[in-house]
């Protein structure tokens, strides 16, 4: 059975701060996704990394996936409060669009 | 161009009955999957419609069943409300594997 694990769960950082999220995953996967949900509010996708050694970056978040160590990290630089939310990483095995979520890291960035 | 489209936005319920979540794929997709998000917790997979039928379904009992329309559409019935069933749910549309686009959900509350 496919299992993701994400930690932290819960972040506080400071305005200005480096931080990276972790996501692990228990089996062979083809996708790996990251999305990000504000309270209340449906999933927004960040990133889709497909291969080992990908890297994506928009903004102040860069993802990458090792899919040797079947590990993914979203890295966050200079944190501003317009990145608080809950993230979420997801994988996708065999191509299935099945999903498999993390439980999710609330990240939250303070002035 | 309309993207996923989940009716209706909020529902209250009582235990033991029945409910309908309806969900308009975005333009152009033909898959449909739906997830359930307690609070707190990632969204778990509940089942996948293609072609009208189900293609793929997640650790949920019977008494969760939904449909596809031949315009794509789909809806998720749940019998028996339990107060556990008090959730987001979401879904998700894609077209020929492509990453999956999510609506703004369906509020249950189950009283």
């Amino acid at each position: 059975e496919l299992k993701v694990e994400q930690n932290p769960l819960f972040l506080s950082m400071q305005e200005g701060k480096n931080y990276t999220i972790y996501c692990n995953y228990s089996t062979t996967s083809d996708r790996l996704y990251w999305y990000r949900q504000d309270p209340g509010k449906s999933l927004e996708s960040l990133f889709v990394l497909l291969s080992n050694g990908a890297v994506k970056q928009e903004g102040r978040l860069m993802a990458s996936l090792d899919t040797k160590a079947r590990l993914s990290t979203l890295h966050i630089t200079a944190a501003v409060h317009d990145l608080s939310a809950t993230y979420f990483c997801a994988v996708d095995r065999g191509g299935s669009e099945k999903l498999v979520f993390g439980k999710g890291t609330k990240l939250t960035v303070n002035p | 161009d309309a993207g996923v489209t989940q009716s209706p936005t909020h529902l209250i319920k009582t235990r033991g009955q029945q409910v309908t979540l309806r969900c308009s794929p975005k333009s152009g997709h033909d898959t449909v999957s739906w997830y359930q998000q307690a609070l707190g917790q990632g969204p778990q997979f509940i089942f996948q419609y293609y072609e009208e039928e189900e293609r793929q379904r997640g650790n949920f009992p019977d008494r969760f069943s939904g449909h596809q329309f031949p315009n794509y559409s789909s809806e998720l019935n749940v019998n028996a409300l339990l107060l556990g069933d008090s959730a987001l749910y979401l879904c998700a549309s894609s077209f020929s594997y492509q990453p999956q686009h999510f609506g703004d959900g369906t509020r249950l509350s189950i009283l």
